[in-house]
Formats: structure tokens, sequence, C-alpha cells
């Protein structure tokens, strides 16, 4: 199966920042990849597919980048919705696997 | 409006069964492959299952393999999981999720809101 390495696991950030979250397949993924964030007791929603298409609706300070067997999912601008897990998902064969998840927290 | 319905969740005994069903509803089931995805209280998610639109194509999870059973009828629109000789780890919110294709490559598009199951004794 392939391993999905997904760090940091948790981050402390202010409205405003910068983030960056990193996603690393065990082995060439192409571009099988899609990122998902999650609030408490809500379900996964859908942010980033093909590593780098942004889904209908979410707003453009969410970015993603990457093929192969590194990923990025950057939010340029933090906003206070924005703070949730968020999980890397790899689609390029089974078992499908996720990455362990980033906590976005507030500092 | 594109819905996943889950149902069937509840509180088991360890080597009980429970079978979840998932209704869809705003799309054209057939035409999609469908997963079955689980989260445990407080950790991550784990791709349990999925089955192809006509059924032709299954696989499992290594921890549920042997134990679940993963089904659909096209004709009722419908998603189902048959879970036998369930764990004490087999507790987690179960949620149904939609698979399709975009630019050569498969998304988890939508999901479900899910359905809990407890197993405890």
């Amino acid at each position: 199966a392939i391993q999905m390495t997904q760090s940091p696991s948790s981050l402390s950030a202010s409205v405003g920042d910068r983030v960056t979250i990193t996603c690393r397949a065990s082995q060439g993924i192409r571009n099988d990849l899609g990122w998902y964030q999650q609030t408490p007791g809500k379900t996964p929603k859908l942010l980033i597919y093909t590593a780098s298409t942004l889904q209908s609706g979410v707003p453009s300070r969410f970015s993603g980048s990457g093929s192969g067997t590194d990923f990025t999912l950057t939010i340029s601008s933090l906003q206070p919705e924005d703070f949730a897990t968020y999980y890397c998902l790899q689609t390029y064969n089974y078992p499908r696997t996720f990455g362990q998840g980033t906590k976005v927290e507030i500092k | 409006e594109l819905q996943l319905v889950e149902s069937g969740g509840g509180l088991v005994q360890p080597g009980g069964s429970l079978r979840l069903s998932c209704a869809a509803s705003g799309f054209t089931f057939i035409s999609y492959r469908m997963n079955w995805v689980r989260q445990a209280p407080g950790k991550g998610l784990e791709w349990v299952s999925y089955m192809t639109s006509s059924s032709s194509n299954i696989d499992y999870a290594d921890s549920v393999k042997g134990r679940f059973t993963i089904s659909r009828d096209n004709a009722k629109n419908s998603l189902y999981l048959q879970m036998n000789s369930l764990r004490d780890e087999d507790t987690a919110v179960y949620y149904c999720v939609r698979e399709a294709y975009y630019y050569d490559s498969s998304v988890f598009d939508y999901w479900g809101q899910g359905t809990l199951v407890t197993v405890s004794s």
C-alpha cells in the first residue's frame, strides 16, 4: 500500500498567515491527489483535486501543487473559517490511503 | 440536490453484525464507483472499501477483509456495507463517498453525513 506522510501533524497560526502543508507519497502517484478540509463534527470537504485544481466554490486563497511523490497545500492568507484539519488522499491505486491529517489551530 | 444519506449505525457487541445503508439521490447512481470511509473517534480518515458501478470490481482494506462485504442495488440507488465479526477497533463514523473522474483522475467528491458505529460490550 502507498503510504502518505503528511506534515506537520499540527500547527498554530494567526489570521492572515500563509500556511503550507505537505504530503509525501511512498511511491509516485502522478497527480492523483486530493486535499480535504474537515471542521469538528462535519463531513470532509473537497478543496483540491488532481493535486492543483481548485474545486468549484472553494476560495482562491487555497492552492495545491506537486506531482509524483511531493505535494503541497497552501493557504495564502488564513481566515477564521480555515481553522480545521486537512487531509491528503491518494487515488492512484487501491487501497486508497489518506495522510494522517494536519490540524490548523489558532495561535 | 445531490445527497448521500447513511443509516444503520448503532451500538453492537463485539463479535456482532451490522448492516449500513447509503441512499443516493440527485445524480445517476449507476454511473459511479462508490466507497466507504471511516473515522474512529478523534482519529484520521481510513478508506474501507469500494465497488465499481457495475459491481464487477471490489476491494477492501486489510483491516476489514474477510469480515465486511460491500454491495449495491442500482435499482434502489443504494450502497450497503455488511459488517460481521465486529471488533472494538471498528468503532467509527462510517461515510458513504462518491468517486468521480475528473481529468482522468479519481476524486472522492461527495460525502454523506456519516453514521456512527459503536462496538462495545
